[in-house]
């Protein structure tokens, strides 16, 4: 079993669909994040949460709307998306504390084509 | 505004040497990182520098210099499963990973 595990792996909807998107992480890590990853662009980071709390939402449009119940599952709800919004979906964990920080423990991604 | 740059793609020769460099101009340093990314899989981490000079981790090592805002990562003995995109990231002053866009390797036989 992967330690960070995303479902699901692809996914098609319309731009007046609601899906969501899982990761859950088995590392008993305190951290956990979203990122989104576009063709030859850089990782953006999209949210954080520390201990459930969230503490980074890197002006993020309202149609994204991540959920943390706790400290091993983070949700993406997504809602009225745009085709610009096709990407791979990153959910990744780490240590908590500012050491920990750097070294991520990413999930194989959810692919999201939007039509 | 915070910036990290590598090339995009690079070639190299099974069983040669490749060195991919990273330059980075951040707000703050708290260390920086390389990921490998294989085609279609999630990254994963492969080395931490925080301090000046190299760390060596069996075929890859990784230089740092904070004074010239520079790192570089080295292969040795490539073989096929090192094709694959490299990814640098800096941990800025708020201990958040800026990164960059990632410089696809390419290894021919």
């Amino acid at each position: 079993e992967t330690g960070v595990t995303q479902t699901p792996r692809h996914l098609v909807m319309g731009m007046t669909n609601k899906k969501s998107l899982k990761c859950e992480q088995h590392l008993g890590h305190n951290a956990m994040y979203w990122y989104k990853q576009s063709a030859k662009k850089p990782l953006e980071l999209m949210f954080v949460y520390n201990f459930k709390e969230q503490t980074e939402n890197n002006s993020v449009p309202s149609r994204f709307s991540p959920e943390c119940p706790n400290s091993s599952h983070l949700f993406l709800h997504l809602h009225t998306l745009q085709p610009e919004d096709s990407a791979l979906y990153l959910c990744a964990s780490s240590q908590d504390g500012e050491g920990g920080a750097g070294e991520l423990f990413f999930g194989e991604g959810s692919r999201l084509t939007v039509l | 505004g915070q910036n990290i740059d590598q090339p995009t793609e690079m070639t190299a020769t099974e069983g040669a040497i490749v060195q991919i460099n990273c330059t980075y101009q951040t707000s703050g340093f708290n260390g920086l990182f390389w990921y490998q990314q294989h085609a279609g899989e999630a990254p994963t981490f492969l080395s931490y520098n925080v301090l000046d000079g190299l760390e060596e981790k069996g075929r890859f090592s990784s230089f740092l210099s904070r004074s010239k805002g520079y790192s570089y990562l080295l292969l040795k003995e490539l073989q096929m499963k090192d094709s694959a995109s490299y990814l640098c990231a800096v941990l800025d002053s708020n201990y958040q990973l800026i990164w960059g866009a990632g410089t696809k390797l390419i290894i021919k036989p």
